[in-house]
């Protein structure tokens, strides 16, 4: 069965530094990769897609990667800000790749808390 | 302002009622989606959407009904429920596979089961 891990529940950083998040799967090859953002009460709100292509994707504070062969992706936030605390969550893609409607398949979320 | 409108926000309903969830999208996509997201699990993919093909989690129990009439609106029907179906239940959009686009969520139905 397909399997996405994502590498805590919890991490707490220093506001400025580097926060990395960590994305694990297993049992498949996704097209591509996409990382969300969700505030308690709120849904998910989308960041970044990267495809299997891409080895890094960048926006404005904010970078992925992907490695297909480690199936891994990890999710980068440079000059944390408290404001940048919330739960992030990977989701991949798990259609087949005929198919017209996307299936996303989400990790649990790693709760990010940046404290001042 | 998402452009996924869903309501209600909160519905509490006994264990006999009968109830639908609403979802409409602003956005001109084709396709939408039903997600449960239930406390320390992951969001629950449930139903998927758009007017040529649907796709459904066939672990979903069918005292879950959905209803797509438009490319604009969803609804999810509810008879029967149980206590562990209480999570918020949330709606999304997207335009169609193969152009690679991220979904836009709605801010969910928070449902609780007396």
């Amino acid at each position: 069965s397909q399997k996405i891990e994502q590498n805590s529940e919890a991490l707490n950083i220093q506001e400025g530094k580097t926060a990395t998040l960590t994305c694990n799967y297993t049992n498949y090859s996704p097209a591509y990769l996409q990382w969300y953002r969700q505030d308690p009460g709120r849904g998910p709100v989308f960041l970044l897609l990267i495809r299997e292509n891409e080895k890094e994707k960048r926006k404005e504070r904010l970078k992925v990667t992907f490695d297909t062969t480690l199936k891994q992706s990890l999710f980068h936030i440079t000059a944390s800000q408290p404001a940048d605390s919330a739960t992030y969550l990977c989701a991949l893609d798990l259609a087949d790749r005929g198919s017209t409607l996307g299936r996303l398949y989400f990790g649990r979320g790693t709760q990010l808390t940046v404290w001042p | 302002e998402t452009g996924v409108t869903q309501t209600p926000r909160h519905l509490v309903m006994g264990m006999t009622n009968k109830k639908s969830l609403k979802c409409e999208q602003h956005l001109g996509h084709n396709a939408m989606y039903w997600y449960k997201q239930s406390a320390k699990k992951p969001l629950e993919l449930m139903f998927v959407y758009s007017l040529e093909e649907r796709v459904e989690n066939n672990s979903v129990p069918s005292r879950f009904s959905p209803e797509c009439p438009n490319s604009s609106h969803l609804f999810l029907h509810l008879h029967t429920l149980q206590p562990e179906d209480s999570a918020l239940y949330l709606c999304a959009s997207s335009l169609i596979r193969g152009y690679d686009q991220p979904q836009h969520f709605g801010d969910g139905t928070r449902l609780s089961i007396l």
